[in-house]
């Protein structure tokens, strides 16, 4: 029973344009959504976040936006640099507890030039 | 230099052996969690400790076990009764118990020989 799905395994863009990964999830009770990002033999580290009461967060190049009635979360990076290139994550919590997130299988995100 | 560190790098386990693997923090952080990467899946918690001489399962406890005798270290234990331990194992750490952001380790790759 998935409760984080990020349906697309990889994403191929070029440099310079817009990226967008997807997360759905299914359990209403989430209120708190994390993006995170993963190097190949690195753990995967913070990107941003996004809280219920809100519908976008932005911090530089990187946008979350959330729809709570499609159960629906996307990051956008624009512009999209080789940098960028890694699997990235999505997570929820439900009732501030974020002791316990619950993790997408990923999407792995390539950028060429 | 601040983070988190988790040793072996590779590890290889025999059939019905208990094998441990290390988690050491100097964050200075209350909170330590253990999760399991399979491939195509997403991080799934196997136990996390909000404080000192506690700690709670996780979605997949069954078959490892963990201590937290200090504040810097959460080793887990990967017993015999886990029938099927190879993953990418990765620890994580957050400034209180609940904390918005979870930092990781590099990971730690059990292989069964």
């Amino acid at each position: 029973d998935q409760q984080v799905k990020q349906n697309s395994p990889s994403l191929s863009v070029q440099e310079g344009r817009i990226s967008i990964l997807n997360c759905d999830y299914t359990n209403s009770m989430f209120d708190y959504f994390l993006w995170y990002k993963k190097y190949p033999a690195e753990g995967p580290t913070f990107l941003i976040s996004i809280s219920s009461i809100k519908d976008k967060n932005e911090d530089g190049r990187f946008t979350v936006f959330l729809n709570k009635s499609a159960k629906h979360l996307s990051l956008h990076i624009v512009p999209s640099q080789p940098g960028d290139s890694a699997v990235y994550f999505c997570a929820a919590s439900a009732g501030g507890n974020t002791d316990k997130l619950i993790f997408g299988t990923g999407t792995r995100l390539q950028v060429f030039p | 230099d601040g983070g988190i560190t988790q040793s072996p790098k590779y590890l290889f386990r025999k059939e019905g052996q208990n094998v441990t693997l290390s988690c050491e923090q100097n964050l200075n952080h209350d909170a330590m969690y253990w999760y399991r990467q399979d491939p195509g899946q997403g991080l799934r918690l196997i136990y996390y400790s909000q404080i000192v001489n506690d700690f709670q399962k996780g979605d997949i406890a069954e078959g490892y076990s963990v201590s937290r005798e200090k504040k810097e270290s959460f080793p887990l234990t990967v017993t015999s009764a886990q029938k099927n331990p190879t993953a990418f194992y990765l620890c994580a750490s957050s400034i209180l118990a609940g904390a918005e952001t979870q930092y990781f380790g590099p990971g730690t790759r059990l292989l069964v020989l």
